[in-house]
């Protein structure tokens, strides 16, 4: 039984440049959300799909977008990096909101 | 606003228990949760607890929860140097998103 998969595993871009990470939910989960971890701290939650619709967002910019598909992996996109974007980039899933979720082991993205 | 605390740093002797506090302030999370991150990797969930319990036994794994005291502790007896990483507190909100702590790294000396 498969876990929660991301990809790339890691990821170097320059400022401006645009980002695609994504994710595999563990199976029979239907819930995806995304979480940024900066060096040293917690991680702070980005937005959650559900039914392919984003169904919650925290505090970030609008250049963090992303998607689900019908088989109820994610993508997150990120425009116009910055320095400071530079950050693990976790993927949970749960098989309903409410429900743990269980992580991935996450994208690092270094912005140079 | 919500918030979550812990302890930064941990040191405990191989063999003996160790404690990890964590406060929280969202008295309505249905679900408490703790996480072991290890080096380089994402996030384990350990275990987890529901509002309406007061503990929980996993194994080697004691969760306490002190809802009036919005206080949540993680007992790791007979403690391992495998044990050693950062551990997580995270609440989960009423939107069902996890808010974390800022993690409390473990030391276990040999």
């Amino acid at each position: 039984d498969a876990g929660v998969t991301q990809s790339p595993t890691h990821l170097i871009k320059t400022r401006g440049q645009q980002v695609t990470l994504r994710c595999s939910p563990k199976s029979g989960h239907d819930t995806v959300s995304w979480y940024q971890q900066a060096l040293g701290q917690g991680p702070q939650f980005i937005f959650q799909y559900y039914e392919e619709e984003e169904r919650q967002r925290g505090n970030f910019p609008d250049r963090f977008s992303g998607h689900q598909f019908p088989n109820y992996s994610s993508e997150l996109n990120v425009n116009a990096l910055l320095l400071g974007d530079s950050a693990l980039y976790l993927c949970a899933s749960s098989s309903r909101g409410d429900q743990p979720q269980h992580f991935g082991d996450g994208t690092r993205l270094s912005i140079l | 606003g919500e918030d979550v605390e812990q302890s930064l740093f941990l040191s405990v002797r191989e063999g003996d228990s160790s404690v990890i506090n964590c406060t929280y302030t969202d008295s309505s999370s249905t679900y408490l949760y703790w996480y072991k991150q290890e080096p380089g990797a994402g996030l384990q969930l350990l275990t987890y607890i529901f509002s309406n319990m007061d503990m929980k036994q996993d194994q080697r794994l004691t969760v306490l929860l002190n809802k009036k005291d919005k206080h949540l502790s993680l007992r790791i007896a007979d403690t391992q140097t495998g044990d050693s990483a950062i551990y997580f507190c995270a609440e989960v909100d009423s939107s069902y998103k996890l808010i974390f702590g800022s993690g409390t790294r473990l030391l276990v000396r040999p």
